[in-house]
């Protein structure tokens, strides 16, 4: 069973909007990581954020984690059509080993 | 720069044959990961190794095999192709739980 699990499945946008994408997750964590996936390609490593931190950035990424709802979110600025790809977490539970759970995704298409 | 290849990056096969995917990382991680990922199920894990000589089972390891030998390559055995099979594989690695997963670019199996 998918340890997390991403909101929305799809998210379509015009350039310069904010993207948000919404991961849940059903157990207590060590970390939890974002990842990109451009089309025909391996995921790239987007921000990971530990369990003892509720924020976290980078350039125009914003990544909030709430432990007690056991969520987090990807937030995007100014989005571009470069950042059109699959977004996806992945969580590090606290019995995995550093194994990674991973959800189902969330398609962001950036109109230009 | 390091680097995780795989090989090949596309291969059709029959039903019935053994199949067996590279994985070669430059990075020098003693984590290693197979995955696979299908429409609806995002990426699942196969098998994983946390060094020389170690290798574990992963969520869907039912039909697939892998050994280390040394630290660089990971590969992974499909030892009678099934139609179920068909997929996309990644393989990724990892210095330790609380970095990210470095992935390659994934080999595209349709077996027929």
């Amino acid at each position: 069973s998918q340890q997390g699990e991403e909101d929305p499945q799809a998210l379509s946008i015009q350039e310069g909007e904010n993207a948000t994408m919404n991961c849940s997750y059903k157990t207590s964590i060590n970390n939890l990581q974002w990842y990109r996936q451009n089309s025909g390609r391996g995921l790239v490593h987007l921000i990971l954020i530990r369990s003892n931190e509720r924020e976290k950035h980078s350039g125009r990424l914003r990544v909030t984690l709430d432990t007690s709802k056991k969520s987090s979110s990807l937030l995007i600025t100014a989005s571009r059509a470069a950042d059109t790809a699959s977004y996806f977490c992945a969580t590090d539970a606290e019995t995995s080993g550093s194994r990674l759970t991973f959800g189902e995704g969330t398609q962001l298409t950036v109109n230009p | 720069d390091a680097e995780i290849t795989q090989s090949p990056r596309h291969k059709i096969t029959e039903t019935g044959r053994q199949v067996t995917l590279a994985c070669h990382q430059t990075w020098n991680h003693n984590n290693m990961f197979w995955y696979r990922q299908d429409l609806g199920h995002g990426l699942r894990l196969i098998h994983y190794s946390y060094g020389v000589q170690d290798t574990n089972k992963g969520e869907v390891s039912d039909g697939y095999s892998v050994s280390r030998s040394n630290t660089e390559d990971l590969p992974l055995t499909l030892e009678s192709a099934a139609s179920s099979q068909t997929s996309v594989y990644f393989c990724a690695s990892s210095e330790n739980g609380y970095q990210p997963q470095h992935f390659g670019d994934g080999t595209r199996l349709s077996i027929l």
